[in-house]
């Protein structure tokens, strides 16, 4: 089955700091990848997303690309704000086409100190 | 303005008194699901519906039940809950155009079963 790994946190940084979250996944054909923001007390948004290889998405200064030869979806910022501290949640639709559900990896609390 | 409903956004209940949590969303999608985020686990899907009176089970069925009579509505039913189901609950639709698969969440509903 489909499953997504991410680095678990929390990942603590200063701010201005570069910032990458690892994400790798395991999927039969090709999924599409997201990359999923909590802020604290609200629910999921949509913060990128890639639907096929090296696909580049990109969103509020953050970007991942879509590595099939490495099956990873990385996010990246390169310099981080206190008002980006959140859980961030790696994600992927199956590959079968048509609508279907998200697999999740574990979240990642990402903390920005001033 | 796209948005999914869910109600009520807080919950504290006693073991096995019956609740139902509402799930409506105004974008005519086909595809509704529900999941759980739980500390170190992520998000899990319980159920998912993919059109009017189609439902089927997701990762972490056991405990819940769901109806779709109408294409907007997809209410989360428990019938007997028990403290374990003391979550964070999230209900979700989505759709899969050209530009890929993108799904919406809800503002979440959190539980407490005692």
């Amino acid at each position: 089955g489909n499953s997504v790994t991410q680095m678990e946190g929390p990942v603590t940084l200063s701010e201005e700091a570069f910032l990458t979250i690892n994400c790798t996944y395991t999927a039969t054909g090709y999924p599409s990848l997201f990359w999923y923001v909590q802020y604290p007390g609200e629910g999921l948004q949509l913060l990128l997303k890639a639907t096929k290889a090296d696909d580049k998405g990109s969103n509020k200064g953050f970007e991942a690309t879509y590595r099939k030869e490495t099956t990873s979806f990385h996010l990246e910022k390169g310099s981080v704000q206190v008002s980006d501290s959140a859980v961030y949640f790696c994600a992927l639709s199956g590959a079968g086409g048509g609508a279907d559900g998200l697999t999740f990896g574990k979240g990642t609390h990402l903390i920005i100190q001033p | 303005e796209a948005q999914v409903t869910q109600n009520p956004r807080y919950l504290i209940t006693v073991t096995g008194k019956k609740l139902t949590v509402t799930c409506s969303q105004n974008m005519n999608h086909e595809y509704m699901s529900w999941y759980r985020q739980d500390p170190g686990l992520g998000l899990r899907q319980i159920y998912y519906s993919m059109n009017v009176e189609v439902t089927d089970k997701g990762d972490v069925p056991e405990g819940y039940k769901v109806s779709r009579k109408e294409k907007r509505n997809f209410p989360l039913i428990l019938e007997s809950p028990s403290p374990n189901q003391t979550s964070l609950y999230f209900c979700a639709s989505s759709y899969t155009g050209v530009r890929g698969t993108e799904a919406f969440f809800g503002q979440g509903t959190r539980l407490t079963v005692v």
